[in-house]
């Protein structure tokens, strides 16, 4: 049971605009929303989170949006560039960092220069 | 920002062989730390949690004797792969929590080939 449903698979941009990653959530007892960033070969790095009493969180060029009555948060990459390139993945987890992660299947993003 | 630590980066050895991987948060201590398998092109999968001083609790799944978990100090754990097969090859990713309001730092992951 996949409780964390990632989209798309695969994303090209071009430089400049603005990748959009979707998530949706089943396990409603999840309260702490990472978005995380991965390079080929490293693991992945945190690149922001929210907590479900938030609507939207941004953090330099990445914005959350989250909707708690659609159980659905999806991260905006805001003038992407080509080194943004990576494998995105959304995770939840109950209780902040205590608890393992569930995460999304993650998506591979390309940005053209 | 906090650092956490794996090693070694990249292991092949053969069947049959035990494999321990270690997992350092370098500046912090952490109150909890979590073992993770990623298969190619594929998402993380929550193998096992661990605190220090305690027993690990394993993921439906995960065999305890086959994966060996040991959470000796506030900075290290340990994960033993006991008789690796090909089937184990992975790559194996720790993360580490240091309380409170801290999210989960990971490490950079160990790349395992059983031949």
């Amino acid at each position: 049971q996949q409780q964390v449903k990632q989209s798309p698979q695969s994303l090209i941009v071009q430089k400049g605009g603005i990748p959009i990653i979707n998530c949706a959530y089943e396990n409603t007892a999840f309260d702490y929303f990472p978005w995380y960033q991965q390079f080929p070969g490293k693991g992945p790095a945190l690149l922001i989170a929210i907590r479900p009493d938030v609507s939207e969180k941004k953090e330099g060029r990445f914005t959350i949006s989250f909707n708690k009555s659609a159980k659905q948060f999806s991260l905006h990459i805001m003038d992407s560039q080509p080194g943004d390139s990576a494998t995105y993945f959304c995770a939840a987890t109950v209780g902040g960092g205590a608890d393992g992660l569930t995460f999304g299947k993650g998506t591979h993003l390309i940005i053209q220069p | 920002g906090a650092v956490v630590s794996q090693h070694p980066s990249w292991v092949i050895c053969k069947s049959g062989t035990s494999v321990k991987i270690e997992c350092r948060s370098l500046d912090f201590q952490a109150t909890t730390m979590f073992w993770y398998r990623q298969f190619p092109k594929q998402s993380l999968m929550l193998m096992a949690t661990s605190n220090e001083g305690s027993k690990a609790t394993y993921e439906q799944g995960v065999e305890k004797d086959k994966f060996l978990i040991n959470h000796a100090s506030l900075t290290l754990s340990t994960l033993t792969v006991t008789s690796a097969h090909p089937e184990d090859s992975s790559f194996y990713i720790c993360s580490a929590w240091g309380g409170g309001n801290q999210p989960q730092h990971f490490g950079d992951g160990t790349r395992l080939s059983i031949l």
